[in-house]
């Protein structure tokens, strides 16, 4: 089966720039994740996803970061406006939706962001 | 509050020698604990889980709830085991789903 699309894969913009990045899960999985990876840590959860309905969003910085998942498949994660320090890979996970399975996330390749 | 420590970095040795990836994690009640691994120019994928009590790759990880680790061990190292390795606690209750991840520890297996 194909996995988890990321688009784009690298991006390079300057600070107040706006930005999107685009997330195709793993067909069937209803749950999706945004991950923000900084340079030298592990993966923090940005907002998880049940079908088009936010789980988890505790970690967003909502005064610049938005998401939606409108039809409950792909997503779309925004940052506006940018700033220097959200530099970072930004990660796109779906895991499956029964129980049992739920603990295996499905990563996608990330896009690269660079604020400068 | 959730969290998950790995100590190194960075670890190196030699291929045939033994490896330990060390993991400690904060959490009250009983954790649901894993590895994830990354290889060069791959995806972050699921390496093993503890409650599945497997070896995958010749790796395996024992939980000791008395020490709170979840060390990552192989007993001969191979080159192609090299690559960045994360230790995950699954949080429970309000943030059901969500993986705390450690900040990694990269492997090298020279030949």
């Amino acid at each position: 089966e194909a996995g988890v699309a990321q688009s784009p894969r690298y991006k390079i913009i300057e600070k107040r720039q706006s930005v999107a990045f685009w997330c195709n899960p793993i067909s069937g999985h209803a749950t999706l994740y945004w991950y923000q990876q900084i340079l030298g840590q592990g993966p923090k959860l940005l907002i998880q996803f049940q079908n088009n309905g936010v789980v988890d969003d505790s970690q967003l910085p909502k005064d610049r970061f938005s998401a939606e998942r409108l039809k409950g498949v792909d997503s779309t994660l925004k940052i506006q406006p940018a700033k220097l320090e959200d530099s970072a890979v930004y990660l796109c996970a779906s895991s499956p939706t029964s129980r049992k399975n739920a603990y295996e996330q499905y990563f996608g390749p990330g896009t690269r962001l660079t604020v400068t | 509050a959730q969290r998950v420590t790995q100590p190194e970095k960075l670890l190196s040795v030699f291929k045939g020698a033994p490896v330990e990836l060390k993991c400690n994690y904060s959490y009250s009640g009983s954790p649901e604990l894993f590895w994830y691994v990354q290889y060069s120019r791959q995806r972050l994928q699921l390496l093993l889980r503890h409650i599945s009590r497997e070896s995958i790759k010749g790796f395996t990880a024992d939980l000791n709830k008395g020490e709170t680790s979840f060390h990552l061990k192989k007993p001969f190292a191979q080159e192609e085991d090299s690559a960045m390795y994360y230790c995950a606690l699954k949080g429970r209750g309000s943030t059901l789903g969500r993986l705390y991840f450690g900040r990694g520890t990269q492997l090298t297996v020279w030949p």
